[in-house]
């Protein structure tokens, strides 16, 4: 089963507009992390954010924000003012803590952001 | 500070060949672990290696073998290639020792095309 799911799979938007990119979780953990990467097209994934799931706060890094909801298992991310620099493929991952586990990231299937001029 | 490197950066075999990938982590980093990302989709974790042994293993074959060195660099072998097997295999480095679910950083990948 996906533990990962990231609905949207494509997003379009022109330069300066909101955008917010949606992911869903599912874990029987009560301790686990989630992630976010962007991938360019030069494919080396670049890290974003890791939150635990004891630590609801939401995070804002200059135009990035994040919004973690344990009880609707969402762990979403806006770009504010988007830019063409932002356009990439997003990634949302899960690593879940627990008895044999807790190395691995399981990745949603990404959603790719076109920023236009 | 280097980050995570990987050779080569493109590769072509055919069918029923064996390749070896490498992986340097990024300094301070004494784990390794590896990803495949078949086009469109997200990446797979094949195996992570800590202290030179494999830690945890995803869902993969074992065509599917790496190695850890001393110096904490790492391999990926995969023998008897299949045409599925063609992805960008990625790399990524984190420090194992300080618990469970550390960040990961990643290489720019290796792409592996199957003929």
């Amino acid at each position: 089963a996906q533990k990962v799911t990231q609905a949207q799979t494509e997003i379009s938007v022109v330069e300066k507009e909101d955008v917010t990119l949606d992911c869903v979780y599912e874990t029987r953990d009560t301790t686990y992390y989630l992630f976010w990467y962007k991938q360019p097209p030069s494919g080396e994934l670049v890290f974003l954010i890791r939150r635990n799931s004891f630590d609801e706060q939401n995070e804002i890094s200059g135009r990035y924000s994040w919004n973690f909801q344990k009880s609707t298992s969402s762990f979403n991310f806006t770009i504010t003012a988007s830019q063409v620099v932002d356009s990439a493929v997003y990634f949302c991952a899960l690593s879940e803590v627990g008895s044999n586990s807790g190395y691995a990231l399981n990745f949603g299937k990404g959603t790719s952001l076109l920023v236009t001029p | 500070d280097a980050g995570v490197t990987q050779s080569p950066t493109h590769l072509i075999k055919t069918r029923g060949q064996q390749v070896t990938l490498r992986c340097s982590p990024k300094s301070g980093h004494d784990t390794v672990s590896w990803y495949q990302q078949a086009l469109g989709q997200g990446p797979q974790f094949i195996f992570q290696y800590y202290e030179e042994e494999e830690r945890q293993r995803g869902n993969f074959p074992d065509r599917f073998s790496g190695h850890q060195f001393p110096n904490y660099s790492s391999e990926l072998n995969v023998n008897a290639l299949l045409l599925g097997d063609s992805a960008l295999y990625l790399c990524a480095s984190s420090r194992g020792g300080t618990g469970r679910a550390d960040t990961q950083y990643f290489g720019p990948g290796t792409r592996l095309t199957v003929l």
